[in-house]
Parts: structure tokens; sequence; C-alpha cells
């Protein structure tokens, strides 16, 4: 699986919206951008994926420049619950290879 | 209830005692998928499997064993426990199919928590 690069961490205030950047310049053609985050002391939970295209869904967009070197993850109006851990994955094949993912912190 | 649940959820052991950790999964889900995660590594793959009866390992395998008789059921044995395998265990589950699918998330149990002294 190609490797990502993400911010250790990034501020938030509520209301705004937060734009996670992810990069992963040696992914390969058939490989898919996966977004997951974790709440403290909580299990991950899938937010997105995507190919080529744009993606959006009722928790967040995604994203993908033309040549698919980057990705941005927009939580379009972030609210304190959304404090976690973002992972940004490119997924290869059965597996998921977690990194260290973004600390978002959303404050008041 | 349906998911995925885990238990026990909190377990303390001692150095060189036999531990299973347990997974259950009531969607029927192929895949299932033992992580641990450590402070300063993240989330680590150790043992995933695709079916029935057919394991593979991971990143981090040494020190476990799995088994997978049951599609619903995926425990995680430490068959001597060390003290370095202290961590938090989350097994999560996923619809089978290998190489790319367009839609393919993994769902995450509530994890254990495991010290060993």
């Amino acid at each position: 699986d190609a490797k990502t690069t993400q911010p250790t961490s990034m501020d938030c205030a509520e209301g705004r919206a937060a734009n996670l950047p992810c990069n992963h310049s040696t992914i390969s053609g058939n490989e898919y951008v996966y977004w997951y985050r974790q709440i403290h002391s909580q299990g991950p939970q899938y937010i997105i994926h995507g190919l080529k295209n744009n993606e959006t869904n009722e928790m967040a967009s995604l994203i993908i420049t033309e040549d698919r070197k980057s990705s941005t993850l927009i939580l379009p109006h972030a609210t304190l619950r959304d404090t976690a851990v973002y992972y940004c994955i490119v997924r290869g094949y059965s597996t998921l290879t977690f990194g260290k993912g973004t600390m978002l912190l959303v404050s008041p | 209830d349906a998911g995925i649940t885990q238990s026990p959820r909190y377990k303390i052991t001692e150095t060189g005692r036999q531990v299973t950790l347990m997974c259950h999964q009531t969607w029927s889900h192929s895949y299932m998928f033992w992580y641990r995660q450590d402070l300063g590594h993240g989330l680590r793959l150790i043992y995933y499997s695709a079916a029935a009866d057919i394991t593979d390992k991971g990143e981090v395998p040494d020190g476990y064993v799995v088994s997978r008789s049951k599609t619903e059921n995926f425990p995680l044995t430490l068959e001597s426990a060390t003290r370095s395998q202290t961590s938090v265990y989350f097994c999560a589950s996923r619809v089978g199919g290998l190489g790319q699918s367009s839609y393919n998330e993994q769902f995450f149990g509530p994890g254990t928590r495991l010290t060993v002294l």
C-alpha cells in the first residue's frame, strides 16, 4: 500500500469547515483513498473513500487532486463531537494500514 | 444485538499466562481482523481472516494465535503473555471480496484493554 503523510494535529473552531490534508504521492492507479476517524477510546469509524472523483456523504466530502497525489477531507460544519484522530489510508488490497493520523481538535 | 462485540473489555493477566480475546460479529462478514494499538505506533494489524478456516499474518503476528472455525467468531490467543503485549486490541470485520471494491468498510469493535503484569 502507498504511504500517506498527514499533519500531526490541527485545530478548528466549532461550526467552521475542517479541511484535513493528506499526501499520497506514490499511490498507484488501482488504489483507493479511505478516511477513518477514531474518537478517544473507541474503535475507528469509516468516513468516506474515493478513487478519482470527489465524493460526498452525510459525514464529509473527499476531494482528490487530478494527479491523485493528495486529497483533502472536509467536514463542512465541525462540531465538538468531531474531535478525533483522522486517518488517511491508501488501500491496495484486502487490508488497511493505519498511520498516525491527524489529531483534530474542535473548540467552542 | 447486531454488530461486532469483543470480550472481555478489560483484562489483567500475568506474564506467561494464556489469554484469549473473543470477537463476535452478527453480519456474516467474510473478513475479520485483529489490530493492536499502542501509543506511538497507531493501529497495527496482527492477523486477519478471509473466511472460516482461512487466516493470514499481518504486520505483528509473533506471540499470537488465531482460529476461525465459524464465520462469526475470530478469537485471538496469547499463548504465553508478555509485558510487551500490553495494549488495546481491536477486532474488525467487513464484507468479502478480494481486490479493489467500491465499498469495503471495516467495522470495528469497542476494543479490549489488556494489561500484562
